[in-house]
């Protein structure tokens, strides 16, 4: 149980368009989102928190109007990367929790690789 | 605010041998701890998590990790590793207080060789 799906895994975009990544949570209903970018051989950063019809908080540093996060429903959040540049290719990963508890765990999706040319 | 310090970026161990990796935090509030593994091109999977009670705390695929408050430390230990445990190891903290947003080392890659 607990599975996380993102689509795309993959996509390459070329600059000044906008891509949309969806993070689905396939067996349970996700209260709150995360949204976390990877560089390589780096760390995981926390981008936004998302819960379920509200607007999403933004970690210090992300700006909202680029990276804009959905959470429509329990089960699914979108992040759109609007008008990409080389610079916002990176690994998008998504996590999802039932509850904002901090013991409640959070269940990871396969991530979205993004290359901007 | 939480840090979390992962020494190591990369472990290279053969197989059947024992392996540490090795986890620091630092943190201003009480903290849960985690450890997490990625795959290539997987998205993470958690390994243990240190939440209250015994501080040996015992995980998947025959994992375990020690937190130590003194030493604010969680290591993670494997008595006899294998090939398959060739991956990404993140550590990882949320406070206790209020909310599950986690802070991530820096990751170690653990090298399994025959």
């Amino acid at each position: 149980g607990a599975v996380v799906s993102q689509h795309p895994s993959w996509v390459i975009c070329k600059s000044g368009t906008s891509v949309k990544i969806e993070c689905r949570s396939l067996d349970f209903q996700a209260t709150t989102m995360f949204w976390y970018r990877q560089f390589p051989k780096q760390s995981l950063m926390l981008m936004a928190t998302s819960n379920e019809g509200s607007k999403a908080t933004y970690e210090q540093g992300v700006e909202k109007d680029k990276f804009l996060i959905n959470h429509a429903s329990l089960t699914l959040s979108t992040l759109t990367v609007t008008s990409a540049h080389p610079e916002d290719s990176s690994f998008y990963i998504c996590s999802a929790s039932v509850g904002s508890n901090s013991y409640n765990e959070q269940f990871f999706g396969p991530g979205t690789r993004l290359t901007v040319l | 605010a939480q840090s979390v310090t992962q020494l190591d970026s990369q472990v290279p161990v053969f197989e059947e041998a024992p392996v540490e990796l090795r986890c620091n935090y630092s943190s201003s509030v009480s903290v849960y701890l985690f450890w997490y593994v990625q795959y290539p091109n997987q998205g993470l999977q958690l390994l243990l998590k240190y939440l209250s009670g015994s501080t040996l705390v015992k995980g998947i695929n025959g994992f375990e990790a020690e937190f130590n408050k003194s030493q604010t430390s969680f290591h993670l230990r494997k008595p006899s590793v294998h090939i398959s445990d060739t991956a990404e190891y993140f550590c990882a903290v949320s406070p206790t207080g209020g909310g599950n947003k986690l802070t991530f080392g820096t990751g170690t890659q653990l090298k399994v060789e025959l």
